[in-house]
């Protein structure tokens, strides 16, 4: 249980155009998801976090007019790179918490998104 | 400030045992975590620890103690597919996954 899906897995996209990407918690229900970064040899790093029915809250220097996020229901988040660069170029990944899980802690990942943005 | 340290490479033979440890300081303690990451793909979730102790999953095992604020993993028999970095990561007081940097361990054969 508790699977994480992402998609595209990867996209290849040209500068200036908009990509999105979907995070589905596909066997439980997802009141909070995680958006995360990662660059090459680095760690991951907290862009957002996403709550149902409510504003997403980014962290600081995450610009939110260019990463958008919607989390409209309990299974579904995306995130929304506006006007992409080359600089964007990254791997994303998603995660969920399982609530239902009292005490549980664990956040359960998505497979990521490869983007490159020429 | 919050911060998670971890040595940044380890190298260890096939079959032997090898130990990754982490160090903390955050707002708060909600758990600590220890991910599986192979490059180009998503972090995968190997252990959770909330009270002090040694918990054993496997080959593998992790060990808490919360006033030290450390943690180690301890991998056993290592396989060649062990080969992949190791990220120790700390719920602090607001659920917020605190980060680190994470271990990449080498598996010689």
């Amino acid at each position: 249980g508790a699977v994480v899906s992402q998609h595209p897995s990867r996209v290849i996209c040209k500068s200036g155009t908009s990509v999105k990407i979907e995070c589905r918690s596909l066997d439980f229900q997802a009141t909070t998801m995680f958006w995360y970064r990662q660059f090459p040899k680095q760690s991951l790093m907290l862009m957002a976090t996403s709550n149902e029915g409510s504003k997403a809250t980014y962290e600081q220097g995450v610009e939110k007019d260019k990463f958008l996020i919607n989390h409209a229901s309990l299974t579904l988040s995306t995130l929304t790179v506006t006007s992409a660069h080359p600089e964007d170029s990254s791997f994303y990944i998603c995660s969920a918490r399982d609530l239902s899980r009292e005490g549980y802690n664990e956040q359960f990942f998505g497979p990521g998104t490869r983007l490159t943005v020429l | 400030g919050q911060n998670i340290d971890q040595p940044t490479e380890m190298t260890a033979t096939e079959g032997a045992i090898v130990q990754i440890n982490c160090t903390y300081q955050t707002s708060g303690f909600n758990g600590l975590f220890w991910y599986q990451q192979h490059a180009g793909e998503a972090p995968t979730f190997l252990s959770y620890n909330v009270l002090d102790g040694l918990e054993e999953k496997g080959r593998f095992s992790s060990f808490l103690s919360r006033s030290k604020g450390y943690s180690y993993l301890l991998l056993k028999e290592l396989q060649m597919k062990d080969s992949a970095s190791y990220l120790c990561a700390v719920m602090d007081s607001n659920y917020q996954l605190i980060w680190g940097a994470g271990t990449k361990l080498i598996i010689k054969p």
